[in-house]
């Protein structure tokens, strides 16, 4: 299995705080992406980062990719109660169809 | 229209049941998934439909029955379900590998 797995499990930060979740995974890649889930509701894309890309910035958002490593982080800056989610990272492989294989995720709190 | 949406939102069901899950996307995408969701668990991958036809199966019982009438449509049937599987039931498409997703149903079989 390729499922990536995320670290921490949870993480607790106070507002404007930075968070920094970890994803590792096993096999070869196209891609990695970042998705967030809101409690029990649908997942909202973030950020892809290609297998060639090393790092990618959205807004708030930094994203790295060791493919030597096998490893990706993502990083929110200044972070917001609004942030308060699970966030899941994703390895994206075309095999025929294109399939994303979903990591445990992180649950992230952030305190106001 | 970036939205795929999906159809109930809540669906309550005995094991004698037939029901259907509905999802749709406007957004011209021609790959369309169905995903089962534990609570606490990552979304696990179902069926896969690549231009209305079904490419990817990962060894779903055959208690769920996936259709796909058009490329805006894809339908999930259900019938005779155990409590196992409850869970929340999450449609998605994709777009040069990102993929889209929609609110969700959340599925209690009694």
């Amino acid at each position: 299995s390729q499922q990536g797995e995320e670290d921490p499990q949870a993480l607790s930060i106070q507002e404007g705080e930075n968070a920094t979740m970890n994803c590792s995974y096993k096999t070869s890649i196209n891609n990695l992406q970042w998705y967030r889930q809101n409690s029990g509701r649908g997942l909202v894309h973030l950020i892809l980062i290609r297998s060639n890309e090393r790092e990618k910035h959205s807004g708030r958002l930094r994203v790295t990719l060791d493919t030597s490593k096998k490893s990706s982080s993502l990083l929110i800056t200044a972070s917001r109660a609004a942030d308060t989610a699970s966030y899941f990272c994703a390895t994206g492989v075309r095999a025929g169809s294109y399939q994303l294989t979903f990591g445990k995720g992180t649950k992230l709190s952030v305190i106001p | 229209d970036t939205e795929v949406t999906q159809t109930p939102k809540h669906l309550v069901m005995g094991m004698t049941n037939k029901k259907s899950l509905k999802c749709e996307q406007h957004m011209g995408h021609r790959a369309m998934y169905w995903y089962k969701q534990k609570a606490k668990k990552p979304p696990e991958l179902m069926f896969v439909y690549s231009y209305e036809k079904l490419s990817i199966n990962e060894s779903v019982p055959s208690r769920f029955s996936p259709e796909c009438p058009n490329s805006s449509l894809l339908n999930l049937h259900l019938h005779a379900l155990q409590p196992e599987d409850s869970a929340l039931y999450l449609c998605a498409s994709s777009q040069e590998g990102t993929q889209y997703f929609g609110p969700g149903t959340r599925l209690l079989v009694l």
